[in-house]
């Protein structure tokens, strides 16, 4: 079935340790996204792709990297510099050039902190 | 500034009752609206959208008001169903070119037996 594939489901890391979350679409979706998801909060916008080799920041891009090499897959490091990591992370896509709103989504990663 | 607000963070029906949950929206430019529903530790699910050019969409059991002249959004959802109990996400896009939704922070429907 397509869709998109996310992993870990859960993670623990340490302090000051780099984290790398996988996402990964088998849609043809030329845009993906990184969302990050706080209890009782909405979601925010971390990283967007619109296309292969070209990422730009969203409204939280602070403490966070990311990297599109290749169409189906655009990993999220949450690095040491990232004050709060502790959060839901959301990967998505959507066809791209033809935007018209519809996000298809992950399943998404839980990050917390020990 | 820009936001996308929700009246109700909570909201309990009963079984087979129709469901209303709003949503507030201060950007005037925006043309795009989109309702999302998130169960329990998954990801969100694209439920129905509509354009700045129409006041109304129908899709099964769910109904999308856009009242521009208050800034308001609503999802109806006809004899809700256990199954619909969910968080409900509205969101905003300014335009067939942008990549940018703005949601808000969500509604969480309720539906007791």
């Amino acid at each position: 079935d397509g869709g998109i594939t996310q992993s870990p489901k859960y993670l623990f890391r340490k302090e000051g340790q780099n984290v790398t979350l996988s996402c990964e679409q088998n849609l043809n979706h030329d845009a993906m996204y990184w969302y990050r998801q706080d209890p009782g909060q909405g979601l925010r916008l971390i990283y967007y792709s619109q296309i292969v080799n070209d990422f730009q920041k969203g409204d939280i891009a602070e403490g966070y990297s990311v990297s599109r090499e290749k169409k189906e897959s655009f990993p999220l490091t949450v690095t040491s510099a990232q004050k709060n990591p502790t959060a839901f992370y959301l990967c998505a896509s959507s066809i791209g050039s033809d935007y018209t709103g519809e996000l298809f989504f992950g399943e998404g990663s839980r990050l917390t902190v020990l | 500034g820009e936001s996308v607000g929700l009246h109700l963070p909570t909201l309990s029906v009963q079984e087979g009752d129709n469901s209303i949950i709003n949503c507030a929206y201060s950007n005037s430019a925006s043309d795009y609206f989109i309702w999302y529903k998130q169960e329990s530790g998954k990801g969100p699910q694209f439920i129905i959208d509509i354009r700045s050019n129409m006041d109304k969409r129908q899709g099964q059991r769910v109904t999308v008001l856009l009242n521009k002249t208050v800034k308001h959004l609503s999802l109806q959802i006809a004899a809700t169903q256990p199954g619909d109990s969910a968080v409900y996400f509205c969101a905003e896009n300014k335009g067939p070119s942008s990549y940018k939704l703005i949601f808000g922070s969500g509604t969480r429907l309720l539906v007791r037996p």
